[in-house]
């Protein structure tokens, strides 16, 4: 069974940084696009970015760029996201998914909840 | 950036009533349409793509149809597990932008 789990999400002050882990099983991780998308309350879900098979090229949507960093870990099956001089606006539960072909999103994981706030 | 639709924003239906929901893109995005069913408290889960066909395991009630800007999603016979909130997905154009929603209740 494909398994995505998330974790790291946490109370952060704007301005801070957190990073995001996404372990994934049941598929061979290395062979397969990944992606990061957020669910904010109110903003419904937005993709933040995806990451080709190997990490050798990450791509962002423009409320991210320059600020989240997309990477992996192919050797521990392991998704990364680096977010950095986050704000209030960030808030949400963060999804990582096995991106099927060019946005087809399944599964998804269970979300991990980022909460930006002073 | 393509702009996703959906009519309407939140409907009322009963077990076995047939459920129709409207996506619209603000371009034409050919048959590149994913639909998403997601439940209280859950994650989203991939029901059809490429606008009409499902995704492994989805129950043969729901059918998708439409091309270029607009498109439905139909339940045949609503069933219990079904009361859900449901988001189309362009997936022609980065960045693959959703729809705001449909909540079924």
């Amino acid at each position: 069974e494909v398994q995505l789990l998330e974790s790291g999400g946490a109370l952060v002050q704007p301005g801070g940084s957190l990073r995001l882990s996404c372990r994934a099983s049941g598929f061979t991780f290395s062979k397969f696009l990944m992606s990061w998308v957020r669910q904010a309350p109110g903003r419904g879900l937005e993709w933040l970015s995806g990451i080709a098979p190997g990490g050798e090229s990450a791509s962002y949507a423009d409320y991210v760029k320059g600020r989240f960093t997309n990477s992996r870990d192919n050797s521990k099956n392991t998704l990364y996201l680096q977010m950095n001089n986050l704000r209030v606006e960030d808030t949400a539960v963060y999804y990582c998914v096995l991106d099927l072909s060019g946005f087809r999103f399944d599964p998804w994981g269970q979300g991990t909840l980022v909460t930006v706030s002073s | 950036d393509i702009q996703m639709t959906q009519s309407p924003s939140s409907l009322s239906a009963s077990v076995g009533d047939r459920v129709t929901i409207t996506c619209r893109a603000s371009h034409s995005i050919g048959d590149r349409l994913n639909w998403y069913q997601q439940k209280p408290g859950k994650s989203p889960r991939l029901l059809l793509y490429s606008a009409s066909t499902l995704q492994g395991g989805v129950p043969s009630r729901f059918s998708g149809s439409g091309s270029g800007t607009d498109f439905t999603l139909s339940i045949s016979s609503l069933q219990p597990e079904d009361f859900a909130t449901y988001f189309c997905q362009q997936s022609v154009d980065f960045p693959g932008n959703f729809g705001p929603g449909t909540r079924v209740d």
